[in-house]
């Protein structure tokens, strides 16, 4: 089965709604990273965050490594949040594993 | 990440024809990854360099080759280029000492014609 699972697979907001964004993972990790994709396809990395909460800004990342889970938080969303954040694990034997991402469309 | 350097940022193949990548980081590194992203698909690691080690996918073993002369590059080399080969390519490096965090290039989109 697929080893990083990302929930919803997209998500549509109304400007100013904050939105939960899930990651679960099926394997052990040495960390993970949530990445945002630009509409070209290349990621920019927001968050490595191999455990606990981290902020920037208006996003807000927490991994709990024993439930093997991680949520990126948005909170008063704007237009430009809107396209696909991608989460991904990492270990050794296998590198960094991507989920599918969530698509997030955010409308004034 | 502009640490991470790509080139061409758009390059057009023929099928049949080879193609070539490159990709350099300054952060010095010393493991340095090549993806593959196609449209609603998760980006799929193709490759990594560990140093000077090389570490390829079972499934893409005989698709793509590479070479890292030293440590701030690396090729991703594609000796017959075919349409499934379309894709934007990412390259990201990591220092597995002391950090795992990947940084990624603004990626090479590749379209075979």
């Amino acid at each position: 089965g697929q080893q990083v699972q990302q929930s919803p697979a997209s998500l549509v907001l109304q400007e100013g709604e904050n939105a939960e964004l899930q990651c679960n993972f099926s394997t052990s990790l040495n960390s993970m990273q949530w990445f945002y994709q630009r509409p070209g396809g290349s990621l920019v990395s927001l968050f490595y965050n191999p455990s606990g909460t981290k902020q920037s800004g208006r996003l807000t990342s927490t991994t709990v490594i024993k439930e093997r889970r991680s949520s990126l938080h948005i909170s008063s969303s704007q237009t430009t949040d809107s396209g696909t954040y991608l989460c991904a694990i990492h270990n050794y034997a296998q590198g960094l594993t991507f989920g599918l991402g969530t698509r997030v469309s955010v409308f004034p | 990440d502009t640490t991470v350097k790509q080139n061409p940022r758009y390059k057009l193949a023929r099928v049949g024809k080879p193609v070539n990548l490159i990709c350099s980081q300054t952060m010095n590194h010393d493991t340095m990854y090549w993806y593959q992203k196609k449209p609603n698909q998760a980006p799929k690691l193709l490759l990594f360099y560990y140093d000077k080690i090389l570490n390829r996918e079972a499934d893409t073993f005989e698709k793509f080759q590479s070479s890292r002369p030293n440590n701030s590059f690396c090729s991703l080399y594609i000796g017959s280029a075919g349409l499934e080969y379309s894709a934007m390519y990412l390259c990201a490096s990591s220092d597995r000492v002391s950090n795992e965090r990947l940084f990624f290039g603004h990626g090479t989109k590749l379209s075979v014609l």
